[in-house]
């Protein structure tokens, strides 16, 4: 069982926004600045879209944001369009300087 | 244009190792943190552990300590992966990735691992 829960799946429809959930279960992910958030389409490499909770790399577009609450970081996708459709994954750093992942949440534009 | 290039599919008798290989380009190939990580079949992804490239410094993640061993060829910059006494759980689509912040950007384009008597 990871130490990132993630719910397994997730919709919405076009136009509409979508949270995504990243749920910390163990202290050594400690304060959980270092969240990183991954979209990953079928038969393809997971792309990065966000890094440190909320900061976009370049060509991100900025209808994908983040953001942490406690013990849960959240990814939003607003504007939802049909390519969005896809893979989350969201990752943190975890003591010692190891890496975790969530379990992934699979997003379906309705 | 930064790029990932990985090796090919391998396939593997239980009990023996795999080797995959990971060649950036676009960027000094010492200057970034590599990651590697790995998806079986209809399942998530898996941090498997990082090199640094310009030390050969590794940081491996506990599941896989003493089965894994990450290297690096400065000469040829390519960096390597090999995970030894696979059994059927090891098959899974493994991954290179630079380290971008806290996350990994790029990733190569994956390496299918068959574990199969």
């Amino acid at each position: 069982q990871s130490a990132l829960t993630q719910p397994p799946s997730a919709s919405g429809s076009p136009g509409q926004s979508v949270t995504i959930s990243c749920t910390k279960t163990s202290n050594d992910v400690g304060d959980f600045n270092f969240v990183s958030w991954y979209q990953q389409h079928p038969g393809k490499a997971p792309k990065l879209l966000l890094y440190e909770v909320n900061k976009r790399p370049s060509g991100v577009p900025d209808r994908f944001s983040g953001s942490k609450s406690g013990n849960t970081a959240s990814l939003t996708v607003s504007g939802l369009q049909a390519e969005d459709e896809a893979d989350y994954h969201c990752s943190s750093y975890a003591g010692r300087n190891n890496v975790i992942f969530g379990g992934g949440t699979k997003l379906t534009v309705l | 244009q930064v790029q990932l290039e990985q090796s090919g599919a391998e396939v593997k008798k239980p009990g023996a190792s795999v080797r995959v290989s990971c060649q950036p380009s676009g960027y000094t190939f010492t200057s970034y943190y590599l990651h590697w990580v790995r998806q079986a079949p209809g399942q998530g992804l898996e941090w498997m552990g990082r090199i640094n490239p310009n030390s050969g410094d590794t940081k491996y993640a506990p599941k896989f300590q003493g089965r894994v061993t990450m290297t690096r060829d400065t000469s040829s910059s390519t960096a390597y992966m090999e995970l030894s006494r696979l059994t059927s759980d090891d098959t899974a689509v493994y991954y290179c990735a630079r380290s971008f912040g806290s996350g990994a950007d790029p990733w190569g384009q994956g390496t299918l691992v068959i574990v199969s008597s």
